[in-house]
C-alpha cells in the first residue's frame, strides 16, 4: 500500500515559473525524502528532511515538512524544461520494522519552453 | 561500477514463464531493496537485505516472487509462472547503510517486464 498521495496528480507551466508539489502521508516518520524520475528511467534522489526539521533547501529545491499536518511540500524555483519528470515523495514509517521507503503516486510535471 | 546496474532493461515473457531479473548494487552498499512499479504509480515494496541476508520479504504479492542475495552484492529477483498482472517495472536499489530512511537511496534503471 502507499503512504502518500502527491497532489496535484500533473502539473503544466511555462519555463521560469516556480511549480509547487504537495504530499501528504498517514503515519508518523522518521524522515521524508523528495526523488524524480524521467520517462522511463529510474528515481534520483533530490533531498531529505527529517522529522524535526521544518525546511530544507537545495539549489532551486525548497522543501517543507509540517508533521502535525502529515505533509510535505517540494517548490522548484525558476523551472527550467529539464525539470520535466514525475515527482515522488517518499517516507520511512517511524518504528517501521526495516526502513523501506514507502512511496507516493507522484506529481507529474511538465515545462514548457 | 558506478551505480546501481539492472539487467535486462527489457523482457516479455510469455504467461507462465519463468523470469529472473538481476541487480548488481554499487559495491560495499549494505542494504539492497526491491520494488515494483506499475504503470502510472509510486514504487512499491516487494523485499529488503541486509548484506545476504533477507530481512523483509512482506511486499512480494505472491510465493511465484523469490529474491535471493547470496554474497551479499548481486540479487536476483526470480518470478515463477509470470502472470499478465506481474508486468510492471521493477526497480532495484542500494544505499551503504543498514535500511533506507536515514540515507539517500541509489536506484537503478529498472526492468520492465511485459507478460503476454
Amino acid at each position: 500500500s502507499q503512504q502518500g498521495e502527491e497532489d496535484p496528480q500533473a502539473l503544466s507551466i511555462q519555463e521560469g515559473e516556480n511549480a509547487t508539489m504537495n504530499c501528504s502521508y498517514k503515519t508518523s516518520i522518521n524522515n521524508l525524502q523528495w526523488y524524480r524520475q524521467n520517462s522511463g528511467r529510474g528515481l534520483v534522489h533530490l533531498i531529505l528532511i527529517r522529522s524535526n526539521e521544518r525546511e530544507k533547501h537545495s539549489g532551486r529545491l525548497r522543501v517543507t515538512l509540517d508533521t502535525s499536518k502529515k505533509s510535505s511540500s517540494l517548490l522548484i524555483t525558476a523551472s527550467r524544461a529539464a525539470d520535466t519528470a514525475s515527482y515522488f515523495c517518499a517516507t520511512d514509517e517511524y518504528g517501521g520494522s526495516q526502513g523501506n521507503l514507502i512511496f507516493g503516486k507522484g506529481t507529474k510535471l511538465s515545462v514548457k519552453p | 561500477g558506478a551505480g546501481v546496474s539492472q539487467s535486462p532493461r527489457y523482457k516479455v515473457a510469455k504467461r507462465g514463464q519463468d523470469v529472473a531479473l538481476r541487480c548488481d548494487p554499487i559495491s560495499g552498499h549494505v542494504s539492497l531493496f526491491w520494488y515494483q512499479q506499475a504503470l502510472g504509480q509510486g514504487p512499491e515494496f516487494l523485499t529488503y537485505f541486509q548484506n545476504e541476508a533477507q530481512l523483509d520479504k512482506s511486499g512480494l504479492p505472491s510465493d511465484r516472487f523469490f529474491a535471493e542475495r547470496p554474497e551479499g552484492s548481486v540479487s536476483t529477483l526470480k518470478i515463477q509462472r509470470t502472470q499478465q498482472e506481474d508486468s510492471a517495472v521493477y526497480l532495484c536499489a542500494s544505499s551503504p547503510l543498514a535500511g533506507q530512511g536515514n540515507t539517500e537511496a541509489f536506484f537503478g534503471q529498472g526492468t520492465r517486464l511485459t507478460v503476454v
